[in-house]
C-alpha cells in the first residue's frame, strides 16, 4: 500500500514551454501533497505544499507563478513549470502524506527528470 | 525554520560492519523524525522514523536512537551488506505543520 506515481518520469523541452508534471497517490487520499526539487547529489529542497481545494503554499525564494501547483482532487496534484529556461532543469519529487490519519509519514513519487534544452 | 544538519557526507565501511549517521536539528518543538534511503535516481524510501516521545527504536539491522536534550538522532546499521550502498538522508518535522526539513544527505557505500 501507500504508492505513489508521478508521470512523466522524464520530459525534454524546449525554452519558454510549459511542462506538467502529475502526482497520483494510487492506493490512498491525500489531502496534502508536497513537491520538492532535488539538484544531482544534493538533498531534497521543498517548494511547496499542495493542498486539496486551495491554494498551495510556497517555501520562501519559490516563485508561485513560475511553478503552477493544483490539487483538484484528494489523488493528484499537478506541477507546472511555467517557461521553463535551462536552469529549471533539475529531479522533481512529490510526496503525498495519507489524510484521515494522524500520521506524519510521507510517500514519495519515482521523480520526474526535467531536462530544458 | 527547522534546519537539519547530517554528518558524515560519505561513508564507506566493510561488509559486516557497522554504519552511523548522526543529524542534529534546531528547533526544538520537532515532534517527527523520519530517515529515508535513496539509490542512484529512484525515490527515496522511508527506512524507519522516530517520534519525539520515543527514545529508540529498531527494525532486524536498522535501528534510530534519539537525544531531544541535545537535539540530535542517529540511524545505526548493523551488519551491512553490499545493497545497503545508497544515500539515506535524514529529516525533521516541526510540531505545528506536516513539512519535513532534510539533512543533506549521507553516500554510504558498502565495501565486499
Amino acid at each position: 500500500g501507500a504508492v505513489v506515481s508521478q508521470h512523466p518520469s522524464r520530459v525534454i523541452c524546449k525554452s519558454g514551454t510549459s511542462v506538467k508534471i502529475e502526482c497520483r497517490s494510487l492506493d490512498f487520499q491525500a489531502t496534502t501533497m508536497f513537491w520538492y526539487r532535488q539538484f544531482p547529489k544534493k538533498s531534497l529542497m521543498l517548494m511547496a505544499t499542495s493542498n486539496e481545494g486551495s491554494k498551495a503554499t510556497y517555501e520562501q525564494g519559490v516563485e508561485k507563478d513560475k511553478f503552477l501547483i493544483n490539487h483538484a482532487s484528494l489523488t493528484l496534484s499537478t506541477l507546472t513549470v511555467t517557461s521553463a529556461h535551462p536552469e529549471d532543469s533539475s529531479f522533481y519529487i512529490c510526496s503525498a502524506r495519507p489524510s484521515g490519519t494522524t500520521t506524519d509519514t510521507q510517500y514519495f513519487g519515482p521523480g520526474t527528470r526535467l531536462t530544458v534544452l | 525554520g527547522e534546519n537539519v544538519e547530517q554528518h558524515p557526507s560519505t561513508l564507506s565501511v566493510q561488509e559486516g560492519d557497522s554504519a552511523v549517521i548522526k543529524c542534529t536539528y534546531s528547533d526544538s518543538a520537532s515532534n517527527y523524525f523520519p530517515w529515508y534511503k535513496q539509490e542512484l535516481g529512484k525515490r527515496p524510501q522511508l527506512i524507519i522514523d522516530i517520534r519525539s516521545n520515543v527514545g529508540e527504536k529498531k527494525d532486524q539491522r536498522i535501528a534510530v536512537t534519539l537525544n531531544k536534550t541535545a537535539k540530535h538522532f542517529s540511524l545505526h546499521i548493523t551488519e551491512t551488506q553490499p545493497e545497503d550502498s545508497a544515500v539515506y538522508f535524514c529529516a525533521a518535522k516541526f510540531s505545528s505543520d506536516y513539512k519535513l526539513s532534510f539533512g543533506a544527505g549521507t553516500t554510504v557505500t558498502v565495501r565486499a
